[in-house]
């Protein structure tokens, strides 16, 4: 079974410090990995996906995660925090090609203080 | 905008009744999965059609069950409703090719039971 922590229920930044919301994975074949942001009384808006091409992967909104096979990690990052930013992020892992049975983390609340 | 729409915006029943949740997918998309977001928790799979199909489900029981039409729209139903079903409700579609595993959400219906 696949599956994804997230570290971390809540972190707080202050505007135009690094963001950095943490993503561990577990699953038993190559995993696809995303980020999803849901703002207050939204749905969920994908950042980034990780499909076994590039380790590194860009976003929206300057985002951007790193695969890491040897930590089982796939960690959102953003140099600099906006006010814009504040939100709930998701990490989710699915198989390849095979969105059946997504899994999500519990999430993480990004607040950015001015 | 993902294309994804869902209706009602807010729903509240009573214990024992039963709910129908509608979902439209984007145009193009030939699978739609269903998600129920506790407050405070991530989205959990309950169920996704292919071609009007369950293609897979999760730990959901029963009475809980779904229906995907030839324009693949999607109905989500919900008998004997419980306390413990007040949640939101997210459906995402998206189109079942290789490279095309990103699922698009809606916006959401939120279900209160009392």
């Amino acid at each position: 079974a696949q599956s994804v922590t997230q570290l971390g229920s809540h972190v707080s930044v202050s505007e135009g410090a690094l963001v950095l919301l943490r993503c561990n994975y577990s699953s038993s074949v190559p995993p696809y990995l995303f980020w999803y942001v849901q703002y207050p009384n939204q749905g969920l808006q994908l950042l980034l996906k990780y499909t076994s091409a590039a380790t590194l992967v860009k976003g929206i909104n300057g985002f951007e995660a790193e695969f890491k096979k040897s930590e089982t990690s796939f960690h959102l990052t953003k140099p600099s925090a906006h006010m814009s930013d504040a939100a709930e992020y998701f990490c989710a892992v699915s198989k390849p090609n095979n969105n059946n049975d997504m899994r999500f983390g519990a999430g993480t609340r990004l607040t950015v203080k001015p | 905008e993902t294309g994804v729409t869902q209706s009602p915006t807010h729903l509240i029943k009573t214990r024992g009744q039963q709910v129908t949740l509608r979902c439209s997918s984007q145009s193009g998309h030939n699978t739609v999965s269903w998600y129920q977001q506790a407050l405070g928790q991530g989205p959990q799979f309950i169920f996704q059609y292919y071609r009007e199909e369950e293609n897979g489900r999760g730990n959901f029981p029963p009475r809980f069950s779904g229906l995907q039409f030839p324009n693949y729209s999607s109905e989500l139903n919900v008998n004997a409703l419980e306390l413990d079903d007040s949640a939101l409700y997210l459906c995402a579609s998206s189109l079942i090719s290789v490279g095309q595993e990103t699922q698009y959400f809606g916006p959401g219906t939120r279900l209160l039971v009392l």
